[in-house]
């Protein structure tokens, strides 16, 4: 079993819909980290959480330390959001292995 | 965005060959990673700097090493580049382990 693991793998969704990005881990943290992959292959930071919820635009993530998950939101999708989305454990180094998202107009 | 930089962006190589990949960063983080990137494993950690000449093994280090001889500077070297070494390469850079990472463009290299 991974010790982090995203659901789902894939996901496709219409312009304008509210899309929620799963990630579960079985270690213990100090903190989790949500990043994007373009698909130029470019990797930049989303967010960094250790507890509750933080918001960027239009994108949300909650977590849950109790629980060991943590969702990445975002509202009012867009094309250009269309995106590998991966969560990481980074103080373990330690990855999961990605949610493409397609966001089609 | 981070100053950070690889080189080359492209290689493709023969088997048996040795390959050296170059990170280089212009924030001073004392940390500086190189993971590879494969379909269906996500980034996996490779070797990982805390320091200079401080290095550590991470989870896929078999047939690579490293050298830090400046801040600024992280090497990955492949003694002798294997088929199963074709990925994509990317280096990072954080303040602290725990801190938010950097990435590179990456690298990607094709071992035939």
């Amino acid at each position: 079993k991974n010790e982090v693991e995203q659901s789902p793998q894939n996901l496709t969704a219409q312009e304008g819909e509210f899309i929620t990005i799963n990630c579960s881990y079985s270690v213990g943290i100090s903190a989790l980290h949500w990043l994007q992959q373009h698909p130029g292959g470019g990797i930049v930071s989303l967010f960094m959480l250790s507890s509750g919820k933080k918001k960027h635009g239009r994108l949300i993530a909650t977590i849950n330390i109790q629980e060991k998950h943590s969702s990445l939101h975002i509202t009012a999708s867009h094309p250009r959001d269309s995106a590998v989305y991966i969560c990481a454990v980074t103080d373990k180094l330690i990855f999961g292995t990605g949610t493409r998202l397609q966001v089609f107009p | 965005d981070a100053g950070i930089t690889q080189s080359p962006r492209h290689k493709v190589t023969e088997t048996g060959t040795p390959v050296t990949l170059r990170c280089h960063q212009t924030e001073n983080h004392r940390y500086m990673y190189w993971y590879r990137q494969d379909p269906g494993h996500g980034l996996r950690l490779i070797h990982y700097s805390y320091g200079v000449k401080d290095t550590d093994k991470g989870e896929v280090s078999d047939g690579y090493s490293v050298s830090r001889s400046k801040t600024e500077d992280f090497l990955l070297t492949l003694e002798s580049a294997t088929s199963s070494q074709t990925s994509v390469y990317f280096c990072a850079i954080s303040d602290r382990v725990s801190e938010t990472q950097y990435f590179g463009p990456g690298t990607r290299l094709l071992v035939l």
